[in-house]
């Protein structure tokens, strides 16, 4: 079994709500990561949690949160998002040193209004 | 900075026609070379390469690694309509731990019936 799963699918959201994105994998993978995918363009690494400690930050702006609060879930919390946040979120998981074999979960399509 | 570069950007071939996916790497540290299809959503796995020479194949897909040249190809043959797709390659870097992947900006590959 591959799967990670994520929710929810779709969120729209204002600039000044707070919402937050869920991801979970069954898979005993240690690693487990965000990204985000603007239309017509590759994903691009946020944040990467190794054994729930995050180990990656690039460089994200502090109105995305994540948390790690067990192995298999992993969160991104999100406050006074703006526009140009509109984009698809991928978490993906994998076994740190296995040779990085990613994972992805189905993704959230967020539209901040 | 890592780069990862694919070729070409578009493709639109027809059905039963083979073709050939580049992807060429500036990494360092390098650990392995994934290729990954993404229609609508998230990216799905399809090859994990980390020594040269050796072919990878799964049905009609095919994919092999030169480190020397620091290149990929990504091989379909007798190609049908459920190929569309974009093709993603990427490269995960060796440090010990986790790392995220830097991806290639991705070939859009339209087959024709």
């Amino acid at each position: 079994d591959t799967e990670v799963t994520q929710t929810p699918k779709h969120l729209v959201m204002g600039m000044t709500n707070k919402k937050s994105l869920k991801c979970e994998q069954h898979m005993g993978h240690r690693a487990m990561y965000w990204y985000k995918q603007k239309a017509k363009k590759p994903p691009e690494l946020m944040f990467v949690y190794s054994y729930e400690k995050l180990s990656i930050n690039e460089s994200v702006p502090s109105r995305f949160s994540p948390e790690c609060p067990n192995s298999s879930l992993l969160n991104l919390h999100l406050h006074a998002l703006q526009p140009e946040d509109s984009a698809l979120y991928l978490c993906a998981s994998s076994q740190p040193g296995s040779g990085e074999t990613q994972y992805f979960g189905p993704g959230t399509r967020l539209l901040v209004l | 900075e890592d780069k990862v570069v694919q070729s070409p950007l578009s493709l639109v071939v027809h059905e039963g026609d083979t073709v050939t996916l580049n992807c060429s790497y500036e990494v360092t540290n390098f650990r392995s070379l994934l290729w990954y299809k993404q229609e609508k959503k998230a990216p799905t796995f399809l090859f994990m390469l980390t020594s040269s020479g050796i072919e990878k194949k799964s049905g009609r897909l095919s994919s092999i690694l030169d480190k020397k040249e620091l290149f990929s190809i990504l091989n379909i043959t007798a190609t049908q309509t459920g190929d569309s797709a974009i093709y993603l390659c990427a490269v995960a870097r060796s440090g010990g731990g986790a790392d995220g992947l830097t991806f290639g900006k991705g070939t859009h590959l339209i087959i024709q019936p």
